[in-house]
C-alpha cells in the first residue's frame, strides 16, 4: 500500500523566511511519481510539480525548490523568500506507474506568512 | 472550458435530502476522479472513472453514495438521503490519456453543508 506523509500540520513564517515542507512517502514501486499541489484559500488545487521516481536531480523553479532523496524515500519542498501569497495549503502526493496510477495524498501542510 | 468545472460552487440541504453534484473535465480528458476534503482533512479518494467506466469505487463511503459519467465526459456525484457527516467540499479532478501525463487537474469544488 502506498502512503504520504506530511509531518508538519501547520507552519507559520514571516515574510522573506525560507520554509521547506516535508513529505515523505511509502510505497512498494520501483516506478512511481511524486507530486506537490498547493491548495490557495480559494480552494482549487494548483499542480506545482510531477516527478518520476528515477529522477533524482532536485529542481529549481524560482522561488521554489525540490529535494528528491529516494534513500530516505522523502520529497521535500523549499520556498524561498516567503511571499504573502504563498499562504495556503501544500499537499504532497504519490502515483504507481502502473493501471490508473491511483493518486495518494498527504494530509497537507498549512502554510501561513506573515506579513 | 479551459479547466475542470464544478458546480454548484455551494450546496446547502436539509438531512434526509438527495444532492447532485456535477463535474465537467477538460476537454480530451479521459480520467475523472472525485475526491472529498473534510474542513481542516486531506484528499480522501471516492471513485475513478476511465470514459464512462468505473474500475475503481472503493472510496464511495456508503451505498448513499453514487457517480455516473456520461459521453466520456461530464460527470454526476449523487448522495441520497444526505447525512451531516456528508458536509465537506467534494473535488473533482481530470487527467489525460498520456500516462507519461498523469497529472490531475482539480475544479474549484463544490462545498456541501447538511443542516
Amino acid at each position: 500500500a502506498q502512503k504520504v506523509t506530511q509531518a508538519q500540520t501547520e507552519i507559520s513564517v514571516v515574510e522573506k523566511e525560507d520554509v521547506t515542507l516535508d513529505c515523505v512517502y511509502e510505497t512498494r514501486d520501483t516506478t512511481y511519481y511524486l507530486f506537490w499541489y498547493k491548495q490557495p484559500p480559494s480552494g482549487e488545487l494548483v499542480f506545482l510539480i510531477r516527478r518520476n521516481s528515477f529522477d533524482e536531480q532536485n529542481e529549481i523553479s524560482g522561488r521554489y525548490s525540490w529535494n528528491f532523496q529516494k534513500s530516505t524515500s522523502s520529497f521535500n519542498f523549499t520556498i524561498t523568500a516567503s511571499q504573502v501569497v504563498d499562504s495556503a495549503v501544500y499537499f504532497c502526493a504519490l502515483s504507481d506507474s502502473g493501471g490508473y496510477q491511483k493518486v495518494t495524498f498527504g494530509t497537507g501542510t498549512k502554510l501561513q506568512v506573515i506579513p | 472550458g479551459a479547466g475542470v468545472s464544478q458546480s454548484p460552487s455551494n450546496k446547502v440541504t436539509e438531512k434526509g435530502k438527495d444532492v447532485e453534484l456535477r463535474c465537467d473535465p477538460i476537454s480530451g480528458h479521459t480520467a475523472l476522479y472525485w475526491y472529498r476534503q473534510s474542513l481542516g482533512q486531506g484528499l480522501e479518494f471516492l471513485i475513478y472513472f476511465q470514459g464512462n467506466s468505473a474500475p475503481d469505487k472503493s472510496g464511495l463511503p456508503s451505498d448513499r453514495f453514487s457517480a455516473e459519467r456520461t459521453g466520456g465526459s461530464v460527470s454526476t456525484l449523487t448522495i441520497q438521503r444526505t447525512q451531516q457527516e456528508d458536509s465537506a467540499v467534494y473535488l473533482c479532478a481530470s487527467s489525460s490519456p498520456d500516462r507519461l501525463m498523469n497529472i490531475q487537474y482539480f475544479g474549484a469544488g463544490t462545498r456541501l453543508s447538511v443542516l
